[in-house]
């Protein structure tokens, strides 16, 4: 059973460039989150999208958008990057909000210089 | 606002002895996740307590969750160097699969 996929693994940008970023979820999962993971500010949630509606949102500013597609595939992009967005982007993947257990992918490493 | 706090966040131990991580959250919830991140790594889902007096145990790491006390426990036995890990509490307060994470604990197993 293939497991949650992230795209691209690794990228560098520079600040003002816009960034997409993409996962896969688990086969039959409906809904996706994103998470951004920094040394100084751990592990916080981005948003959460359930057949193709964003559900849940973090707080975050309006350059982070995400979407989802009929497939269950989502993105999510960073426009106008701040070198404060350097992080690893973390996706999970759950076949609802009622099952409770989520599964990540390997994430998604962004630098930005 | 939700809060969940982690102690220790950094825990060196010997092999063979048990340890145990505190997890503390500050709103009412019956939903928690344990999580193991390796360096470089993702996250692995080790335990998903969903009720009060939960218990769970793979190998030797066991999990419980009291609700009433805002309070899960992640115990490690027999720590052995394999199990050296970041450990990662987590909330889900809405239902909504918008965890609030704790901060980590650093386990290193020293043999």
């Amino acid at each position: 059973k293939a497991g949650v996929t992230q795209t691209p693994r690794y990228l560098i940008k520079t600040r003002g460039q816009q960034v997409t970023l993409s996962c896969s979820p688990i086969s039959g999962h409906r809904s996706v989150s994103w998470y951004q993971q920094t040394p100084g500010q751990g592990l916080q949630f981005l948003f959460e999208y359930f057949s193709e509606t964003q559900r849940n949102k973090g707080n975050f500013p309006g350059r982070f958008s995400g979407r989802q597609f009929s497939n269950s595939r989502s993105e999510m992009n960073v426009s106008t990057l701040e070198l404060g967005d350097s992080a690893l982007y973390l996706c999970a993947s759950s076949l609802d909000a009622f099952t409770g257990e989520l599964f990540f992918g390997e994430g998604s490493r962004l630098t930005v210089l | 606002e939700l809060k969940v706090e982690q102690n220790p966040l950094f825990l060196s131990m010997q092999e063979g002895k048990n340890y145990t991580i505190y997890c503390n959250y500050s709103t009412t919830s019956d939903r928690l996740y344990w999580y193991r991140q390796d360096p470089g790594k993702s996250l692995e889902s080790l335990f998903v307590l969903l009720s009060n007096g939960a218990v769970k145990q793979e190998g030797r790491l066991m999990a419980s969750l009291d609700t009433k006390a805002r309070l899960s426990t992640l115990h490690i036995t027999a720590a052995v160097h394999d199990l050296s890990a970041t450990y990662f509490c987590a909330v889900d307060p809405l239902y909504g699969n918008k965890l609030v994470f704790g901060a980590g604990t650093i386990l290193r197993v020293k043999s």
